[in-house]
């Protein structure tokens, strides 16, 4: 069945830390994307992915960095995890110019 | 600048009774526009979108959505809530600079009494 996935779903940390967070998926798509939900739940783009090779900085900024070495996989990686790193990240892939969105389940991160 | 506007935090409503949950936006062009509910400690699933076409659009689990260009407004509703249906609501437009960008709302709660 085709599905976006990530691991882990819930991580508590110590702060140092390096940590990666992974996404993947089996729709095929050209398009992938890292979100940050804070506690107050907006949302907000960190990076993006318009296809193998392709990595951009979202609308947030962000110390976390992110790769496209493949279609299906698009990992996102913190090198030293501090406590203000705390939240939910969620992963997302789409298709085209116009395709939906489609979201993973979404790794709850805590950063003690 | 393009934009979304959730007005509402929260919405609550009784069981059996119709919800709306409102969305307004501000794009230049012609929208696309999304719902995605999120249960909790869940990721966002797609309802619904419009594009283009009838100004009502119907979506998964009984939702629909009214396209308003004049009010440049597009409602979430239901005729008949479930409890079931209690969770984060999230309107979104598409990036018209970027085109498969979405800019979300900062999101409704919905809660449906028994």
């Amino acid at each position: 069945e085709a599905d976006i996935y990530q691991t882990p779903r819930y991580l508590v940390i110590g702060t140092g830390k390096k940590i990666t967070l992974e996404c993947s998926q089996t729709m095929g798509h050209d398009k992938m994307y890292w979100y940050q939900q804070d506690p107050g739940m907006e949302l907000h783009l960190i990076h993006y992915s318009y296809g193998v090779n392709s990595t951009e900085k979202g609308d947030l900024s962000s110390e976390s960095t992110v790769s496209r070495i493949r279609t299906e996989h698009f990992p996102l990686t913190l090198e030293s995890a501090r406590p203000s790193h705390t939240s939910q990240y969620l992963c997302a892939s789409s298709e085209g110019l116009q395709g939906t969105q489609y979201f993973g389940p979404g790794t709850r991160l805590t950063v003690l | 600048a393009q934009s979304v506007a959730q007005p509402e935090d929260q919405v609550n409503v009784a069981e059996g009774n119709p919800l709306t949950v409102k969305c307004t936006y501000s794009v230049s062009g012609n929208p696309y526009l999304f719902w995605y509910v999120q249960y909790p400690n869940r990721g966002l699933q797609f309802l619904l979108k419009y594009i283009t076409g009838d100004n009502l659009v119907k979506g998964s689990y009984g939702f629909e959505a009214e396209f308003n260009k004049s009010q440049t407004s597009f409602h979430l509703k239901k005729p008949s809530a479930l409890v079931s249906d209690s969770a984060l609501y999230f309107c979104a437009v598409r990036d018209i600079d970027s085109s498969y960008k979405l800019i979300f709302g900062s999101g409704t709660r919905l809660l449906v009494r028994p």
